[in-house]
């Protein structure tokens, strides 16, 4: 157990909806970030906050949109849902020093 | 940009048997990591290299990182059917206030009997 929570483990919606994906990051992390794993593109990095502010963004489409709250906690919304937005999606956190980043345990997004 | 290359792709051992799996990338980085994913499972960190020359063992599993010439390899000793799984090396891409990861595309292992 890597200590970082995500919610929930799995979703199943319809193409057009929006979701929200929640996590919460190890105890005393301040940085969290979210990854993309599909078959056909791998793992990718979507984006970063540190500390409740945008640090770094990757391959994140326009209809996706993430924020950290005062307590830590990051959500991602992604919305207007397309069949190819299937895919796990990953929440990671680290702490300073080696910028080694904990991984949660992944929600699993199908869109019908 | 950086990219993140690992070989091979898919590697089918036998019981007992040594082999190394490679990660190359493309631009200056002097921190990679070694992950194992389990299907359907999230990611566990195995090896943190944090300079050139560094080298970490674990049980059946050895890494080591050539900054130089931006290589890291994994190699695995006297393979048992518990290490089938897939191996991602990731680096760390720096930028912000301490950098995302980019990814290899995993090397999924076989080990048979």
């Amino acid at each position: 157990d890597s200590g970082v929570t995500q919610t929930p483990k799995h979703l199943i919606t319809a193409t057009g909806q929006r979701v929200t994906l929640r996590c919460s990051p190890r105890s005393g992390d301040l940085s969290v970030y979210w990854y993309q794993q599909s078959l056909d593109q791998g793992l990718q990095f979507l984006i970063q906050y540190y500390n409740g502010e945008e640090r770094a963004k990757g391959n994140i489409l326009e209809r996706f949109s993430a924020q950290q709250f005062p307590d830590l906690h990051s959500e991602l919304n992604l919305s207007s849902l397309e069949l190819g937005d299937s895919a796990l999606y990953f929440c990671a956190s680290s702490g300073v020093g080696d910028n080694e980043q904990f991984f949660g345990p992944g929600t699993r997004l199908t869109v019908l | 940009e950086l990219k993140v290359e690992q070989n091979p792709l898919f590697l089918s051992m036998q019981e007992g048997k040594n082999y190394t799996i490679y990660c190359n990338y493309s631009t200056t980085s002097d921190r990679l990591y070694w992950y194992r994913q389990d299907p359907g499972k999230s990611l566990e960190s195995l090896f943190v290299l944090l300079s050139n020359g560094a080298v970490k063992q674990e049980g059946r599993l050895m890494a080591s990182l050539d900054t130089k010439a931006r290589l890291s390899t994994l190699h695995i000793t006297a393979a048992v059917h518990d290490l089938s799984a897939t191996y991602f090396c990731a680096v760390l891409n720096y930028g912000g206030s301490q950098g995302n990861l980019i990814f290899g595309k995993g090397t999924k292992l076989s080990v048979k009997p």
